[in-house]
């Protein structure tokens, strides 16, 4: 069993959907979470950033960590062609950003 | 440009040849990192530089790889005896270091590497 498993898609939703991303994870000791967006032949940007558990919203994305359930979402509203790209989690149980562990990613196509 | 700059952006090469692939990080940043990644997978960490301290090299997967990295500056990754399943992107990562702990990581547009 993998530490992060993510689905792989492809998800392809109209423009101006809700998308929801997500990913589960087993190892208990993780305490940071990203996502990180690549677009095709380049490298991953980080989008968003969390700490333990709850919400953090950032323009139209909102990421949501339940650590209880290990289980963590990125959600994308009024998501535009511009969004099309494979987003990857990540996570990690050292302070900072040390030795991140990914999720596969996710590959989303918004099609206007 | 002021990112994380990677060559050469691909590379093949026949199989049993070795490869030398570099990162030059954002100036200032301590912390570099490699990673690979595999057609259709995640990131696979290989090994991690922070300042003078000594690398973490945990997640090399065998002894045909090696990587370098001179003071604050430019990191070299080798593969030797190069092998198919060694064909993958690898990206090299930058990042800050603060009292606060690593900062966010930035990553290059990676190597392609194919080994026929």
């Amino acid at each position: 069993q993998k530490e992060v498993e993510q689905d792989p898609g492809p998800l392809s939703v109209p423009e101006g959907a809700i998308v929801s991303l997500n990913c589960t994870y087993s190892n208990s000791a993780f305490q940071y979470f990203m996502w990180y967006r690549q677009y095709s032949r380049k490298g991953p940007e980080l989008l968003m950033y969390t700490y333990s558990s709850g919400n953090k919203e950032d323009g139209r994305f909102t990421a949501q960590v339940d650590k209880s359930s290990k289980y963590i979402s990125l959600f994308i509203r009024d998501s535009q062609p511009s969004d099309s790209a494979t987003y990857l989690c990540a996570m990690s149980e050292d302070s900072g950003y040390n030795k991140l562990i990914f999720g596969a990613g996710t590959r989303l196509a918004v099609h206007p | 440009g002021a990112g994380v700059s990677q060559s050469p952006s691909n590379k093949v090469t026949e199989k049993g040849k070795d490869v030398e692939l570099r990162c030059d990080p954002i100036s200032g940043h301590t912390a570099l990192y490699w990673y690979r990644q595999r057609l259709g997978q995640g990131l696979e960490f290989l090994i991690y530089f922070q300042g003078n301290s000594a690398p973490d090299k945990s997640g090399l997967p065998s002894d045909r790889f090696s990587a370098e990295r001179t003071g604050e500056s430019v990191s070299t990754l080798t593969i030797q005896r190069t092998q198919q399943e060694d064909s993958a992107v690898y990206l090299c990562a930058s990042s800050l270091v603060s009292g606060a702990g690593n900062q966010p990581q930035h990553f290059g547009d990676g190597t392609r590497l194919s080994i026929l």
